[in-house]
């Protein structure tokens, strides 16, 4: 019941943008989306996270459509070390109990390239 | 420096045992979560607690079991009863419970493996 899309892989070239899309058709008015990163066998990590304005922190850019339906990160300059699986994430009602979990699908693999 | 702690990072766990995999988190958030990950795959809620003495099964509680006594320590263990508990465990926690907009802060994760 993954309520995000992405790309399963995609490769980067070291030192080039790195733009990660997702698909959310589904987001509601008042729901934020938000992007981790998890590099093997450890615990993934916050990046970004946004709701309807464009974002952008030290790692990385959020941009989301006007329409919210689909958001891209941007890594702009790749290195080695963002070798990772990119999580998009928002949230889903959790059955019929009326609270929220984040889903994690299987987010997109992306290798930097020397 | 506020974080979450899970030990320990590896645990190996012979058939027909029960393991308890430790979180704690020192960052004073009220939600604490159990997710499992297999290999190649996102990762699965296991339990959920959104405040102290209480505690909920997520999509994969069968075969595991949690506590939730201090704000601080959300453990979980693996029953004998799970019956492929091979995997990675990932303890994560938020300020506020499931129903906020708010992201989560994971652990490092205990890898399980059953010999």
């Amino acid at each position: 019941d993954a309520k995000t899309t992405q790309p399963t892989s995609m490769d980067c070239a070291e030192g080039r943008a790195a733009n990660l899309p997702c698909n959310h058709s589904t987001i509601s008015g008042n729901e934020y989306v938000y992007w981790y990163r998890q590099i093997h066998s450890q615990g993934p990590q916050y990046i970004i996270h946004g709701l309807k304005n464009n974002e952008t922190n030290e790692m990385a850019s959020l941009i989301i459509t006007e329409d919210r339906k689909s958001s891209t990160l941007i890594l702009p300059h790749a290195t080695l070390r963002d070798t990772a699986v990119y999580y998009c994430i928002v949230r889903a009602l959790l059955g019929t109990s009326g609270t929220y979990k984040y889903i994690f699908g299987t987010g997109t693999r992306l290798k930097v390239l020397a | 420096d506020g974080g979450i702690t899970q030990s320990p990072k590896y645990l190996f766990r012979k058939e027909g045992q029960n393991v308890t995999l430790s979180c704690e988190q020192n960052l004073n958030h009220d939600a604490m979560y159990w997710y499992r990950q297999d290999p190649g795959q996102g990762l699965r809620l296991i339990y959920y607690s959104q405040i102290v003495n209480d505690f909920q099964k997520g999509d994969i509680a069968e075969g595991y079991s949690v506590s939730r006594e201090k704000k601080e320590s959300f453990p979980l263990t693996v029953t004998s009863a799970q019956k492929n508990p091979t995997a990675f465990y990932l303890c994560a926690s938020s300020p506020a419970g499931v129903d906020g907009n708010y992201g989560y802060t994971f652990g490092s994760g205990t890898r399980l493996t059953v010999v």
